[in-house]
């Protein structure tokens, strides 16, 4: 079983909606919690990032850690034609030089 | 542009040959990673250097797998004797880790090298 699960999508909204990613993991070490977007044929580049437990806002997107349940979410509010792309959890414990990641959920944004 | 380089871009070669790939980091940054990404997963962390030297190797990183990076700047990926299982997306990343701390620091990725093995 993967160290961390991430819900496959593909994802289809109408523009305007609330988009909900979800992903799960197993390792308890890890304390910092990574959200890259990713468009097709780029890089992934980073899009949030959670130490350990809690809520972090940025604009439209809000990232949440409930590490008691090992659970992470990205909500997207007033999604738009350009959020469209891939979207990789890649949590990553203290002590690690690298970020482990999901397998990316699909979402489009339909206008 | 100051961004993170991967040089080709693309690359077709066929089962049985060599191929090397060239990452050329953000300026300064001391920290290098390689990831190998196959279609509909995630990145897999194959292998980071730290200036030279080389401080992790993933498993998935076999004997036919080696990475150099020799003055700490730009680094190569060479794949010896290529297996069809071999083409994904090669990704590079950097990241600028400040006093031997090693909490978070964002990695920076490179547009990736995609190769196919014929």
């Amino acid at each position: 079983q993967k160290e961390v699960e991430q819900d496959p999508g593909p994802l289809s909204v109408p523009e305007g909606a609330i988009v909900s990613l979800n992903c799960t993991y197993s390792n308890s070490a890890f304390q910092y919690f990574m959200w890259y977007r990713q468009y097709s044929r780029k890089g992934p580049e980073l899009l949030m990032y959670t130490y350990s437990s809690g809520n972090k806002e940025d604009g439209r997107f809000t990232a949440q850690v409930d590490k008691s349940s090992k659970y992470i979410s990205l909500f997207i509010r007033d999604s738009q034609p350009s959020d469209s792309a891939t979207y990789l959890c890649a949590p990553r414990d203290t002590n690690a030089g690298k970020s482990t990641f999901g397998d990316g959920t699909t979402l489009t944004v339909k206008p | 542009d100051t961004g993170v380089s991967q040089d080709p871009r693309h690359k077709i070669t066929k089962r049985g040959q060599n191929v090397t790939f060239r990452c050329d980091p953000i300026s300064e940054h001391n920290r290098l990673y390689w990831y190998r990404q196959t279609l509909g997963q995630g990145p897999e962390f194959l292998t980071y250097f730290q200036n030279e030297a080389q401080l992790e190797k993933s498993r998935l990183l076999s004997d036919r797998f080696s990475a150099e990076r020799p003055k700490g700047s730009f680094s190569t990926l060479e794949i010896q004797r290529t297996e069809q299982g071999d083409s994904a997306m090669y990704l590079c990343a950097s990241s600028l880790v400040l006093g031997g701390r090693e909490a978070y620091n964002e990695q920076f990725f490179g547009p990736g090298t995609r190769l196919t093995v014929l």
